[in-house]
């Protein structure tokens, strides 16, 4: 089974620019979380998604981070416009609900602005 | 709010055991987990331990559990080179409540 899949992997843009962040969840999961990884913060949780509706976004740092579910598997991260402080590596993360729940990260999407 | 915090960093020699630390602050947590980052990849899921256990092992991996303390350790038997990387520890607090709080990591660096 393929695991959770994030795209671009790599992101390089110019400050001012809109960034848009995808994930694709593992077959079968019904949540998403979008993590940030700097090494100034550490590991931060910036919005959860369960069935497709956002439960948690009090992570996300300001109006110019959106998050989006538009379907069951798939979900998009939008920086507009970006700015050098939001260079960091997105990780999003699948897992199903239950009480034993796990989640499953992706490999990452390194973003760096300019 | 909650906080769980880890060494920055350990040193063995290959075929050593290991010894990771982990102290959190939410006496409400319900499951611990640990992960391992290698350089320019993702998380990846070692081992979780449910908070009304105090041991957990699989494999080369012990999951040590003192909730009283709220202590968590993992120790890696054997330890290999291809054990070095970044270990996270990280909490899930009371039911309902499902977002992971992470410490800050403990680099492991395997000399042979």
């Amino acid at each position: 089974d393929a695991g959770v899949i994030q795209s671009p992997r790599h992101e390089v843009t110019e400050m001012g620019q809109e960034v848009t962040l995808r994930c694709k969840l593992i077959s079968g999961h019904n949540s998403l979380f979008w993590y940030r990884q700097t090494m100034m913060r550490g590991l931060e949780l910036l919005i959860y998604f369960n069935n497709n509706v956002p439960i948690d976004d009090s992570g996300m740092p300001e109006d110019r981070f959106s998050a989006k579910m538009p379907n069951a598997s798939f979900s998009t991260l939008k920086i507009q416009p970006s700015e050098p402080r939001d260079s960091a590596v997105y990780f999003c993360a699948s897992s199903q609900t239950g009480e034993r729940e796990t989640q499953y990260f992706g490999p990452g999407t390194r973003l760096l602005v300019l | 709010g909650e906080d769980v915090e880890q060494s920055l960093f350990l040193s063995v020699r290959e075929g050593d055991s290991s010894v990771i630390n982990c102290t959190y602050t939410d006496s409400s947590s319900t499951y611990l987990y640990w992960y391992k980052q290698e350089p320019g990849a993702g998380l990846q899921l070692l081992t979780y331990i449910f908070s009304n256990m105090d041991m957990k092992q699989d494999q080369r991996l012990t999951v040590l559990l003192n909730k009283k303390d709220k202590h968590l350790s993992l120790r890696i038997a054997d330890t290999q080179t291809g054990d070095s990387a970044i270990y996270f520890c990280a909490e899930r607090g009371a039911a309902g409540r499902r977002a992971l709080t992470f410490g800050s990591g403990t680099r492991l660096q395997v000399q042979p």
